[in-house]
């Protein structure tokens, strides 16, 4: 997993500014799922992106929340005027194929931890 | 199925000894499951997967065990090391539903030595 590729680790933020989060998945992969972790919770998941669509935001909060994965270049988590409880773990995993059949896996980056001030 | 944010269940065992974490999931339509460990300011990392027409499969040192009669997963970790120390989450993956992994609440097991 030390493939997919989030920046940065760590990311302070006060109230109602944005956070952008970064995931470069690995190489040859063009899915990319992204998941919010809360403390002592497991991966809640979010969004599913293939280049340049949006497949399932299912997860996403209906406000304030964006994702995109262009043609080139690493897919963006973008959070709007952040409030406190935004402040969560942020995970992308990538796979080279979709997750519809067994032995498909995804590989999960080091995550980018969220402080809301 | 899904937290709602409670503490994370603990497992406490003695290095050497066998450990057994446990998973009950939701969906009876559940097709293929995943067992990840997560250490602490890591991300997940896959262990071992099984599909639902399977009720066991052995890796190294790990096995999981599927009862699709009462919904429940098991992870069997033979004798323990420290560097098992982590916690273990199960995922379950739903192919009609888009094909994204559901995870679970996690277990988090500590090796003494």
């Amino acid at each position: 997993n030390a493939g997919v590729m989030q920046n940065p680790r760590h990311l302070v933020r006060r109230r109602g500014q944005e956070a952008r989060l970064r995931c470069s998945p690995m190489k040859g992969h063009s899915h990319v799922y992204w998941y919010r972790q809360l403390p002592e919770e497991g991966l809640k998941f979010m969004v599913y992106l293939q280049k340049e669509n949006i497949i399932d935001e299912s997860g996403m909060p209906k406000e304030r929340f964006s994702a995109e994965f262009p043609k080139e270049g690493p897919s963006i988590l973008r959070i709007q005027q952040v409030v406190r409880g935004d402040s969560a773990a942020y995970f992308c995993a990538s796979s080279p194929n979709p997750m519809t059949g067994a032995n498909e896996k995804l590989f999960f980056g080091s995550g980018t931890q969220l402080s809301v001030l | 199925g899904e937290s709602v944010g409670l503490h994370l269940p603990t497992l406490s065992v003695q290095e050497g000894d066998n450990s057994i974490i446990n998973c009950a999931y939701s969906n009876s339509a559940s097709d293929y499951f995943i067992w990840y460990k997560q250490e602490s300011g890591k991300g997940p990392q896959f262990i071992i997967d099984i599909r639902s027409n399977m009720d066991k499969r052995q890796g190294q040192r790990v096995t999981v065990l599927l009862n699709k009669t009462v919904k429940h997963l098991s992870l069997q970790i033979a004798a323990t090391q420290p560097g098992d120390s982590a916690v273990y989450f199960c995922a379950e993956l739903i192919y009609n539903q888009g094909g994204k992994l559901i995870f679970g609440q996690g277990t988090e097991l500590s090796v003494k030595p």
